[in-house]
Parts: structure tokens; sequence; C-alpha cells
């Protein structure tokens, strides 16, 4: 079945620190991927997309994210961590075919923390 | 950008009574819109697909009577959740779809999220 999975339930950082956030898709065709962040008792933000060509996307707050066709993964990254950075974020896949309509389906979204 | 809003932000309602959540795409027209469920620590759970002029499209596991959605324009669509009760108490957020751009003859969508409606059924 197509999915997105985000293997990291929980993550924490010290301020200033690289961060790197997983995320692995199980789909048969190209698929259109998003990052958005979410603070709590919000709704949710869009970092960055990807629908095709380059593979590396720049998204908004300095984020990035690199899709790899060969590992099946959308990973977001960040040199340097900012406290405001702490939140809960997302990856989704767009799901395409017959009864789809286009659905956005949800990874199980990682908890950032961020250390002082 | 594409801006979209949902309100109430939030409501607190009596068991059995009913609750309408309305979500306007404000400067764009959404023929697609999508309402989820959150609960609190977890992922956003795909409730139904909304499309103007016809009738919602269920998640397995969705009961169509007690989350009652209509997308009567183009701009907008409202989830009623009818005869409330206390485990219907979530966070619901809708979302709109809308072209981000074409490539090659295919269309590229966006989507965009509502501010969230935290519901309490006391």
């Amino acid at each position: 079945a197509q999915s997105v999975t985000q293997p990291d339930i929980h993550i924490t950082v010290s301020e200033g620190a690289s961060l790197e956030l997983r995320c692995n898709y199980s789909y048969g065709a190209t698929p259109y991927l998003f990052w958005y962040v979410q603070s709590p008792g919000q709704g949710l933000q869009l970092l960055l997309k990807y629908f095709s060509g380059d593979t590396l996307v720049q998204g908004i707050k300095g984020f990035e994210a690199e899709f790899k066709r060969s590992q099946s993964s959308f990973n977001l990254r960040k040199p340097s961590v900012h406290w405001s950075d702490a939140a809960e974020y997302f990856c989704a896949v767009v799901l395409h075919g017959s009864g789809n309509t286009g659905k956005l389906i949800f990874g199980q979204g990682t908890t950032l923390q961020v250390k002082p | 950008g594409a801006v979209v809003s949902q309100h109430p932000s939030w409501v607190i309602c009596k068991s059995g009574t009913s609750v309408k959540i309305e979500c306007r795409s404000l400067d764009f027209q959404a023929t697609t819109m999508f309402w989820y469920r959150q609960f609190p620590k977890q992922s956003l759970m795909l409730m139904a697909t909304s499309n103007e002029g016809s009738k919602a499209t269920y998640e397995q596991g969705v009961e169509k009577d007690k989350f009652l959605i209509n997308h009567a324009s183009l701009t907008l669509s409202t989830l009623t959740v009818t005869s409330a009760h206390p485990e219907d108490s979530s966070f619901y957020i809708c979302s709109a779809r809308s072209p981000d751009r074409g490539f090659r003859m295919v269309i590229y969508y966006g989507y965009t999220f509502g501010s969230g409606t935290r519901l309490t059924v006391v």
C-alpha cells in the first residue's frame, strides 16, 4: 500500500546543531512529496515540496530536503537549528490514481525538541 | 499566496448537539477540499474528500451520518458534527487544494491548511 513513514518519533538537538528528519515513502510512481511544520494547537505550514526536476529542494526558514529515488527517501535538513524550530514536523505524499483524487497522506510526525 | 480560513478556532458543545465548522479559501477557488482529524500527539488522519457540487468521499471507518460535509461553492466547505459525543472531541483541520504550477501538460497542486478547530464535547 502507498504510505509514508517517519522513523523518528522524537528528536532532540542542541541549538545551533544540524538537523536531519527522515522520511521514507512507499509508492509505485514518482511521488509528490511535502514537508509541513505544526506548532501546538495550530494548523500546518508548508516548508517545501517536491514535484519533479532538481532533487534538492530549498524551502522556507532555512530548510532543505533531498529526494532520493534509490532510497525512497525525502529527508529534511537544516544546517543550524534555532530554538523557534521546536515543533511537530510532518512528511506527506500525494496519492494519485483511480479513486484517490490527489489525497494528501501524512507520516506519523516527528517531534523536534531544541536544547539551549 | 493561497490562504485558507477555518472557523471557529475552538468550540465547546454539549453532548447530543451539532457543531458546524467552516473552511474557506480566501483568494482562490478550491474544487477539492479535505477534512482531517488529529488526536493529541498524533498525525493527521484523513476523514473525507470534499468536492464542489458533489457528494463527499469518506475514508473507511468514518461515519457519513455523523460527519456531514457540504461543499456548496468553490470557496466554502463545511463539516458538521452531528449528535456530538465526548469521543468526538478532537482537533479538526481542513485543507484546500489549489493549482501550484504546470509542467509538461501536468498540473501540480499545492495543499493549504486552515488553522484548525479544537472541538470539546462535554
